[in-house]
C-alpha cells in the first residue's frame, strides 16, 4: 500500500515561514491535501489539490507538489498555526484507497 | 451550511460490535459527494477507515476491512458504521466527513467526533 512520509515535528518562530513536507513515492503525479488539527477539534482542511485554499484558509496557507515530496508552506507563522498537520492522498490504483501521513507536529518557538 | 453529527455508544465491550450513525445537516447525502469514516486513536494519527457512496458503493482499509460494514440511509439523510469484534485497540475518536471532488477526492466538511472506548 502506498505510504505517505511526514517528519514528526517541525518548530519555527511568529512571523517566519514554516515548510512541512510530505514524501511518498512519485507523489507528484497524485493530488495532495493538507489538513490541520489542534487538540481536542476535528481536522480542517487547508489545501486541496496540491495548491488550493479552501474559503477562509488565509492566503499564508500554501502548497506545492513535485517529484517525491508535497510540501505544505506557511507563511509569516503566528500563534494560531501552532497544530497538528497531516497530509492525504487518493490511491488510485487498485481499491481507491485513502492514505494519511503520520502528521507533524508544527510548533511555534 | 453542511453539519455532521456522528452518535452511538461510547463505550463497547470486548468482541463485541461499535456502531455508529452520522447524521448529515443541510445537504441531501446522495448528492455527488462520498462519505468516510476516519479514526484517531489515542495520541496518534488518523486512520481511515472507508467511504461509502449514496449508491451503496464502498471501498475500505484493508487492514480493517474484514470487520467493517458502512451503509447510508437516503431516507433519514444519514450513513452508518459498524466494526465488529472489536479490540482495546479500536478504542479511539471517530470522525465522519464529507468527500468531494472531481478526478480525486478530499474531505471538506467533518463531524465534531466521538469517543469510543472498548473495554469491560
Amino acid at each position: 500500500s502506498y505510504v505517505l512520509t511526514q517528519p514528526p515535528s517541525v518548530s519555527v518562530a511568529p512571523g517566519k515561514t514554516a515548510r512541512i513536507t510530505c514524501g511518498g513515492n512519485n507523489i507528484g503525479t497524485k493530488s495532495v491535501h493538507w489538513y490541520q488539527q489542534k487538540p481536542g477539534q476535528a481536522p480542517l482542511l487547508v489545501i486541496y489539490y496540491d495548491i488550493d485554499r479552501p474559503s477562509g484558509i488565509p492566503e499564508r496557507f500554501s502548497g506545492s507538489n513535485s517529484g517525491n515530496t508535497a510540501t505544505l508552506t506557511i507563511s509569516r507563522v503566528e500563534a494560531g498555526d501552532e497544530a497538528e498537520y497531516y497530509c492525504q492522498v487518493w490511491d488510485s490504483s487498485g481499491d481507491h484507497l485513502r492514505v494519511f501521513g503520520g502528521g507533524t507536529k508544527l510548533t511555534v518557538l | 451550511q453542511v453539519q455532521l453529527q456522528e452518535s452511538g455508544p461510547g463505550l463497547v465491550r470486548p468482541s463485541e460490535t461499535l456502531s455508529l450513525t452520522c447524521s448529515v445537516s443541510d445537504y441531501v447525502i446522495s448528492s455527488r459527494s462520498y462519505w468516510a469514516w476516519v479514526r484517531q486513536p489515542p495520541g496518534k494519527g488518523l486512520q481511515w477507515i472507508g467511504t461509502i457512496y449514496h449508491t451503496g458503493k464502498t471501498f475500505s482499509n484493508p487492514s480493517l476491512q474484514s470487520r467493517v460494514t458502512m451503509s447510508v440511509d437516503t431516507s433519514k439523510n444519514q450513513f452508518s458504521l459498524r466494526l465488529t469484534s472489536v479490540t482495546a485497540a479500536d478504542t479511539a475518536v471517530y470522525f465522519c466527513a464529507r468527500e468531494v471532488g472531481g478526478h480525486d477526492y478530499y474531505m471538506d466538511v467533518w463531524g465534531k467526533g466521538t469517543t469510543v472506548t472498548v473495554s469491560s
